[in-house]
């Protein structure tokens, strides 16, 4: 039962470009949500968070969207660079656990183009 | 600072066999979760511990056990390997459930 969604298993945009990851979820009890990067050989690292009280947040070029009636968010990247090629999870979570407790996506990965 | 660090990086086991995999977490923090990557997926949590005492607990069979001691590290114990066991265990620390959780690089099990 794959509570969290990313339905597109990889993605390439050229280089300045926006970048969009999507994820959708199942649970509608889940009221926090995150995407974090994976580069090989290295653990992943936290982006972004938003809680189901918003629906957007910003961090740099960093802005992850949910929209709680599809139950679906987003992280755009713009603009993108070299180093943002990586696999993107998107994970979901309740407030009450926070950061502890993370159900994850299959990931995206991701290739900026020169 | 030094951050989660997981010990063994790789290993081999056989069928049947027992492994323990082991996780310090960042000094001054005191939970740890256990998560299971199979090749092509996302992680899957296994458990979570806070002051020595399990908090939580995924899908897995009893085959999966942890602890965690004292100073906050952490143990992964997995009993009779099978196959499908084979996985990157990745270990990551939080400080509170509001705080961003670290990941260590991750032990590959592969059972042959």
């Amino acid at each position: 039962d794959q509570q969290v969604k990313q339905n597109s298993p990889s993605l390439s945009v050229q280089e300045g470009r926006i970048s969009i990851l999507n994820c959708d979820y199942t649970n509608s009890m889940f009221d926090y949500f995150l995407w974090y990067k994976k580069y090989p050989a290295e653990g992943p690292t936290f982006l972004i968070s938003i809680s189901s009280i918003k629906d957007k947040n910003e961090d740099g070029r960093f802005t992850v969207f949910l929209n709680k009636s599809a139950k679906h968010l987003s992280l755009h990247i713009v603009p993108s660079q070299p180093g943002d090629s990586a696999v993107y999870f998107c994970a979901a979570s309740f407030i009450n656990f926070g950061n502890e407790k993370l159900t994850f996506g299959t990931g995206t990965r991701l290739t900026i183009i020169p | 600072d030094a951050g989660v660090t997981q010990s063994p990086t790789h290993l081999i086991k056989t069928r049947g066999q027992h492994v323990t995999l082991r996780c310090s977490p960042i000094s001054g923090h005191k939970s740890v979760s256990w998560y299971q990557q199979v090749l092509g997926q996302g992680p899957q949590f296994i458990f979570q511990y806070y002051e020595k005492e399990e908090r939580g607990r995924g899908n897995f069979p009893d085959r999966f056990s942890a602890r965690q001691f004292p100073n906050y590290s952490s143990e992964l114990n997995v009993n009779a390997l099978l196959l499908g066991d084979s996985a990157l265990y990745l270990c990551a620390s939080t400080y509170s459930p509001n705080t961003e959780a670290f990941f260590g690089q991750g032990t590959r099990l592969t059972v042959v």
